[in-house]
């Protein structure tokens, strides 16, 4: 099976630009999470998607958004770049938000200059 | 609230040398308990993970962690380490039941030395 694929790996935007990152899970996994990694924070969860529904929130401003397809595929949208959004995003898949592991992607690396 | 504590940012073995990375954590209910590495420029690769049953649980490249509730611990280990074990590595929580939220700690680094 293919593993979690996101696209772009690498972007630079401008301050006060917007981005949408993408993630297509595993075939047949139905829950997408992200991560915000940054040297200072370290790993954070920012929301998560089960059957194009949010299940979970992070303590992230609302200029962090994200939606679920159909098919399980992601994005998440943020608006408004700071400075400080310059990380890396993680995004991982599961069978079933009640149980099991989490299998990550290789993450996009956003740069805001 | 859920929350992760890694001991000691970086460790330093020899090559050979056993490896010891601590975890304790902090859970109001049984926690789901997870080992995560991380290389260079690349995602989290699943080590390990303990949800219910056996303590001593047994994952990929011959690491191995034992949960052990009255110490809120669950510390990873390598009996011996090699020079491709050198990475940071990540404790994470979840809760039972929801484990589309991971809590992570704040990572380790491993580095070997020959």
């Amino acid at each position: 099976k293919a593993g979690v694929t996101q696209t772009p790996r690498y972007l630079i935007k401008t301050r006060g630009q917007q981005v949408t990152l993408s993630c297509s899970p595993i075939s047949g996994h139905r829950s997408v999470s992200w991560y915000q990694q940054t040297p200072g924070q370290g790993l954070q969860f920012l929301f998560e998607y089960f059957s194009e529904t949010q299940r979970n929130k992070g303590n992230f401003p609302g200029r962090f958004s994200g939606r679920q397809f159909s098919n399980s595929r992601s994005e998440m949208n943020v608006s408004t770049l700071e400075l400080g959004d310059s990380a890396l995003y993680l995004c991982a898949s599961s069978l079933d938000t009640g149980k099991g592991e989490q299998y990550f992607g290789p993450g996009t690396r956003l740069t805001v200059t | 609230a859920q929350s992760v504590t890694q001991l000691g940012s970086h460790v330093s073995v020899s090559e050979g040398a056993l490896v010891l990375l601590r975890c304790n954590y902090s859970s109001s209910v049984p926690p789901y308990l997870f080992w995560y590495v991380q290389y260079p420029n690349q995602g989290l690769q699943l080590l390990l993970k303990y949800t219910t049953g056996a303590t001593l649980v047994k994952g990929i490249n011959g690491f191995e962690a034992e949960f052990k509730k009255s110490e809120t611990s669950f510390h990873l280990t390598k009996p011996s380490a090699h020079m491709s074990d050198a990475a940071e590595y990540f404790c994470a929580v979840s809760l039972f039941g929801n484990t589309g939220k991971l809590i992570f700690g704040q990572g380790t680094t491993l580095q070997v030395k020959p």
